[in-house]
């Protein structure tokens, strides 16, 4: 069954301080990796789709790797209005057009 | 605005009653989908039409629960004799059908059902 595990489950970080997120997968065939951006009270907001091993994508301050078993979103100088919930999710050859979601990363930034 | 819209935002219910949520996908997507949330998880994955064809449903979604797209426009969700362990935020998705796999999902804010 697959797996999509996001560690760490919370992190807090100073205005400035860089750090990554990490989404682990184990997938039957992944047809692509998803990252979304999560404020509370509110729907996801797609960010990033990876689709193969050595894929990067950026915007502002992320950038999101992948690689054959897992993601990373990196985030370069972050800032306050940074403070979200990150979620991974992937589609794999069987799930159709279902996004398996991980439980996601809480990130706040303080000023 | 042209994004995702559900409605309503909030619901409150007493156990056993029935509820209906509606959601209006993008104008352009022919794809929808539902998800339910729980606090400190990631949006589950319930069902999913293409226009107006329902062609997958997951295991999570009991007999007690029924979605519809007439038309392939907006879409409903109803959950009869609602239980505690119903509420949840309840998401909508909605996508093109393209090349690619279509993870590029945009999410409506979701509804919000609180089970008494």
């Amino acid at each position: 069954e697959d797996q999509v595990t996001q560690s760490p489950e919370a992190l807090r970080l100073q205005e400035g301080e860089s750090s990554s997120l990490n989404c682990s997968y184990t997938v039957s065939g992944l047809r692509g990796l998803f990252w979304y951006r999560q404020d509370p009270g509110k729907g996801p907001e797609f960010l990033f789709t990876l689709y193969s091993a050595g894929e990067e994508k950026e915007k502002e301050r992320l950038k999101a790797t992948l690689t054959k078993k897992e993601s990373f979103l990196h985030i370069t100088a972050p800032k306050p209005e940074d403070s979200a919930t990150y979620l991974c999710a992937v589609l794999n050859s069987n799930s159709g057009y279902a996004l398996n979601f991980g439980k996601g990363t809480s990130l706040l930034v303080t000023p | 605005d042209t994004g995702v819209s559900q409605d309503p935002r909030h619901k409150i219910t007493k156990r056993g009653q029935n509820v209906t949520f509606r959601c209006d996908p993008i104008s352009e997507h022919n794809r929808l989908y539902w998800y339910r949330q729980t606090l400190g998880q990631g949006p589950e994955f319930l069902t999913y039409f293409q226009n107006e064809a329902q062609l997958e449903k997951s295991r999570l979604l009991s007999d007690r629960f029924s979605a519809e797209r007439p038309k392939g426009s907006f879409s409903t969700l109803e959950i009869q004799r609602t239980e505690q362990g119903d509420s949840a935020m309840y998401l909508c998705a909605s996508s093109l059908a393209a090349g690619r796999p279509s993870g590029e999902q945009f999410f409506g804010p979701g509804t919000r059902l609180t089970v008494l």
